[in-house]
């Protein structure tokens, strides 16, 4: 079964730092591009960032809203995906998700197709 | 980064009414566009991606279609299990996602 499993989320300070991790299984990890994506309650779904897989030089993109505080990296051997976040803040308490995109010349063409169950984090003193 | 607009952002009809949701990018982003459904409580579920294609599983009565910068979701025969949220999403950049269509059965 292709999965996607997050973990890791919790209770945080803000100021503090925490590392998601997302563990893969079912599929050939390092052929896909890796994104997080988050949903804070109530609200809509927020792309993080994505770091693409290695044949496409393993580069990472990143949104404007977490880009000097959120590093996406990957360990293909193990399969899995991490995403560190430092100087959390309140406004980042959120449902995180890891997802899955297949890439055709240099972009996630195929959409996301596989999602984890999400792992939740909550940001707060 | 692209700014993605959805409309409406909500919507109700009833079972077997044909339902639109439009999405606009603030620039073009040739067909590298996502739609995806999400139900209360649930993980997204990929339904379309390059604008028009059916990801695996997906029933035929959704259909997607645009380029540039305008798309469309259409729900050809609304069923209750189609009661969600609809999001779009481009691939031609940072992934971003528009704001989200609920959906309502009447």
């Amino acid at each position: 079964e292709v999965q996607l499993v997050e973990s890791g989320g919790g209770l945080v300070q803000p100021g503090r730092s925490l590392r998601l991790s997302c563990t893969a299984s079912g599929f050939t990890f390092g052929d896909y591009a890796i994104s997080w994506v988050r949903q804070a309650p109530g609200k809509g779904l927020e792309g993080l960032g994505f770091i693409k897989s290695k044949p496409y030089g393993g580069t990472t993109g990143y949104a404007a809203s977490v880009k000097d505080r959120f590093t996406i990296s990957r360990d293909d051997s193990k399969s899995i995906a991490y995403l560190q976040m430092n100087s959390l803040k309140t406004e980042d308490t959120a449902v995180y998700y890891c997802t899955r995109g297949d890439m055709v010349r240099g972009k996630i063409y195929y959409g996301l197709d596989v999602w984890g169950q999400g792992t939740t984090v909550t940001v707060s003193s | 980064d692209i700014q993605m607009t959805q409309s409406p952002s909500s919507l109700s009809a009833s079972v077997g009414d044909r339902v639109t949701i439009t999405c606009r990018a603030s620039q073009s982003i040739n067909n590298y566009l996502n739609w995806y459904q999400q139900q209360p409580g649930k993980a997204p579920k990929a339904l379309i991606y390059a604008a028009s294609r059916l990801q695996s599983g997906v029933p035929s009565r959704f259909s997607g279609s645009g380029s540039g910068t305008d798309f469309t979701l259409t729900i050809s025969s609304l069923q209750p299990e189609d009661s969600a949220t609809y999001y779009c999403q481009e691939s031609y950049t940072s992934l971003t996602f528009g704001g989200g269509t609920k959906v309502e059965i009447k």
